[in-house]
């Protein structure tokens, strides 16, 4: 089975802190996006990744960066992290969206103190 | 454009009773469909999938799902809910680019004993 690892599962931060959140998958997948949920609104997307060094911003990409060095690895950056940063944040993976669906990683819950 | 809506935001059954979790769709062609399901802290998981064939699909944990294209639906059903199937819930439908999929904003499941 394919698997999404997010590096943390809880991370508390301070604000204007820059924050990394890693994510790496073990099946050579091209295909990796970054989602926030939020309770009420489901998932946002924020960035995703189609292949190594190859970048497009989601939905809500405002506030955060991303970084896609090595195709098994897809890093979210928080550069000035705020209070309304704070969110569960899901890591995905894909060969092919339509045809496959996502595979998740567990999530990483931020605080922003 | 695409777009899942799950009419249901809350849904509270009793253990042994049966489940239906709505998801209606909007897409143009034929579309590929998946359920999700999200445990308390949990990333998410693929319960089952359509994207041709037979309408009514099975997936894990005993659930099944039926494709109804003049109604623009995608139902989630279950026999008999076990204590166990208490998570949230989303739908969501293969968004034709970049591999993306459209979530819905998730239907949260309690079970009574």
């Amino acid at each position: 089975d394919v698997k999404v690892t997010q590096s943390s599962r809880y991370l508390v931060k301070r604000t204007g802190e820059k924050v990394f959140l890693e994510c790496v998958q073990d099946m050579d997948h091209e295909n990796m996006f970054w989602y926030r949920q939020d309770p009420g609104l489901g998932l946002r997307l924020i960035y995703f990744s189609y292949d190594v060094k190859m970048k497009e911003k989601g939905d809500i990409p405002e506030g955060y960066s991303v970084s896609r060095e090595k195709k098994e690895r897809f890093s979210l950056i928080l550069e000035s992290a705020s209070t309304n940063q704070t969110s569960m944040y899901l890591c995905a993976s894909t060969l092919d969206g339509q045809f496959y669906g996502y595979t998740f990683g567990s999530g990483t819950r931020l605080t922003v103190v | 454009a695409q777009s899942v809506t799950q009419p249901d935001i809350h849904i509270t059954v009793s253990e042994g009773a049966s489940l239906e979790l709505r998801c209606n769709y909007s897409y143009g062609a034929t579309p590929y469909l998946f359920w999700y399901v999200q445990s308390p802290g949990q990333g998410l998981q693929l319960l089952l999938k359509y994207f041709s064939g037979d309408t009514l699909v099975q997936g894990i944990k005993g659930f099944e799902a039926e494709f109804k294209r003049s109604q623009s639906s995608f139902n989630l059903r279950k026999p008999s809910v076990h204590w166990s199937d208490a998570a949230e819930y989303f739908c969501a439908v293969g968004s034709g680019g970049y591999n993306k999929l459209i979530f819905g904003a998730g239907t949260r499941l309690a079970v009574h004993p």
